[in-house]
């Protein structure tokens, strides 16, 4: 069976940090990867998706990048951390091909820029 | 671009109570698939139900079920004999059939099960 990773659960970084959040799937080749975020404990909003390596696409301007250095390994970026970017990040994955693919979802990050 | 709205940010029952949350979409194409999601205050993100546009059977999966009105572009989720443990938030998700496979969710709804 598939399982996905994500770490860290718990970051609190300053303004001005970087940022590395990692995410990695096992069981399954060629995953499609996400990177979500939840603000306020409300909706998710998609940040980036990958269809294969360095096939990544973004969906809003923002101060992240994502990165897909092998087949089932998805990093979230930031050279400098603003105030704003404080959330819950959640990776996910699907079956490539399949529509009927729900998304399985990592356990989260908590990021807290101070 | 596809949108997902639930119109209910919270609702609160009584334990062994039927809930209703509803979900409505907007969308051109005609296929394409429906997914609820509950994230407990774990926050880990869990699939309850989904269900395919061309099938008109109504998903179910044992205490949760779904009424699909396509034309009406509604789909709401029952929770029947609810639990202390259905307490959480819970989304409605939309998910295209053409492009990229990603999903497309609404704000939620807070759920609550008091006992």
């Amino acid at each position: 069976s598939q399982t996905i990773h994500q770490w860290p659960a718990t970051l609190v970084q300053p303004v001005g940090s970087p940022l590395s959040l990692e995410c990695t799937v096992e069981g399954t080749s060629n995953p499609n990867l996400y990177w979500y975020r939840q603000a306020a404990g409300r909706g998710l909003q998609l940040l980036f998706y990958s269809i294969g390596i360095d096939q990544i696409s973004s969906e809003v301007p923002q101060n992240l990048s994502a990165s897909r250095p092998q087949d089932r390994q998805f990093i979230l970026s930031s050279k400098k951390l603003l105030l704003s970017d404080s959330g819950f990040y959640l990776c996910a994955f699907s079956l490539q091909g399949s529509y009927n693919s729900p998304l399985h979802f990592g356990n989260g990050t908590r990021l807290t820029v101070t | 671009a596809q949108t997902v709205t639930q119109s209910q940010p919270e609702m609160s029952v009584q334990e062994a109570e039927t809930v209703t949350l509803s979900c409505t979409y907007d969308t051109s194409e005609n296929n394409y698939y429906l997914f609820w999601y509950k994230q407990p205050p774990s926050r880990q993100m869990i699939l309850v139900i989904r269900q395919e546009a061309y099938k008109q059977q109504n998903a179910t999966e044992n205490r949760f079920s779904v009424n699909f009105q396509k034309a009406a572009k509604s789909f709401s989720l029952k929770i029947s004999d609810s639990q202390l443990g259905d307490t959480a938030m819970y989304f409605c998700a939309f998910m295209s059939t053409q492009g990229a496979q990603k999903l497309v969710f609404g704000q939620g709804t807070r759920l609550t099960i008091n006992p």
